[in-house]
């Protein structure tokens, strides 16, 4: 079956420091990657997504781009800003079908 | 459109207890998604709908679960003889419609605590 290993937590850095949050994947086919974010007593949003091989999805300053040779999705952010801590979760979704998550990576980002 | 709604957003309940939880997903979304949640994990599937037809069930999902969506719009998740080890977030999902069909659009959830 379709799994998602996402690299442990937690993270903790200091503001304007690199980040990435590794993420591999094992399924069958070509899923749609995304990477949802958590923020304390909220709901999941969609942070960025990649559909197919070698496309990069982009938001507020995130990137991740999808490796098939690697399966892998990393998330990436050139300067972190303490707004950022919150919870990032990797996902894979075959074909609109049911989606399959990591288990999250809590980030701390301190000014 | 105000995105996927949930209700209840909290539910207490003694062990033993029937529970029912609604959620309403974004207005032209043909799928929904049910997923469940605990402490220092991620979603976990449960089942998913589209329109009223329940496509798929996860295999981990006690007959204790069932699921409906009788119009094809909102969705009711239910919880018969509620068990401690069924405390846990509860969310809800939508997709579909006019714009990309894979993206998934999470509710607030909501998170029963089984005493």
């Amino acid at each position: 079956g379709n799994s998602v290993t996402q690299m442990e937590g937690p993270v903790t850095l200091s503001e304007e420091a690199f980040l990435t949050i590794n993420c591999t994947y094992t399924a069958t086919g070509y899923p749609s990657l995304f990477w949802y974010v958590q923020y304390p007593g909220e709901g999941l949003q969609l942070l960025l997504k990649a559909t197919k091989a070698d496309d990069k999805g982009s938001n507020k300053g995130f990137e991740a781009t999808y490796r098939k040779e690697t399966t892998s999705f990393h998330l990436e952010k050139g300067s972190v800003q303490v707004s950022d801590s919150a919870v990032y979760f990797c996902a894979l979704s075959p074909n609109a079908g049911k989606s399959t998550f990591g288990d999250g990576t809590t980030l701390t980002v301190k000014p | 459109d105000t995105g996927v709604s949930q209700n209840p957003r909290h539910k207490i309940t003694k062990r033993g207890q029937n529970v029912t939880f609604r959620c309403d997903p974004i207005s032209e979304h043909n799928r929904l998604y049910w997923y469940r949640q605990t402490l220092g994990q991620g979603p976990e599937f449960l089942t998913y709908f589209q329109n009223e037809a329940q496509l798929e069930k996860s295999r981990l999902l006690s007959d204790r679960f069932s699921a409906e969506r009788p119009k094809g719009s909102f969705s009711t998740l239910e919880i018969q003889r509620t068990e401690q080890g069924d405390s846990a977030m509860y969310l809800c999902a939508s997709s579909g419609g006019g714009g990309s069909t894979d993206t998934q659009y999470f509710g607030p959830g909501t998170r029963l605590t089984v005493l």
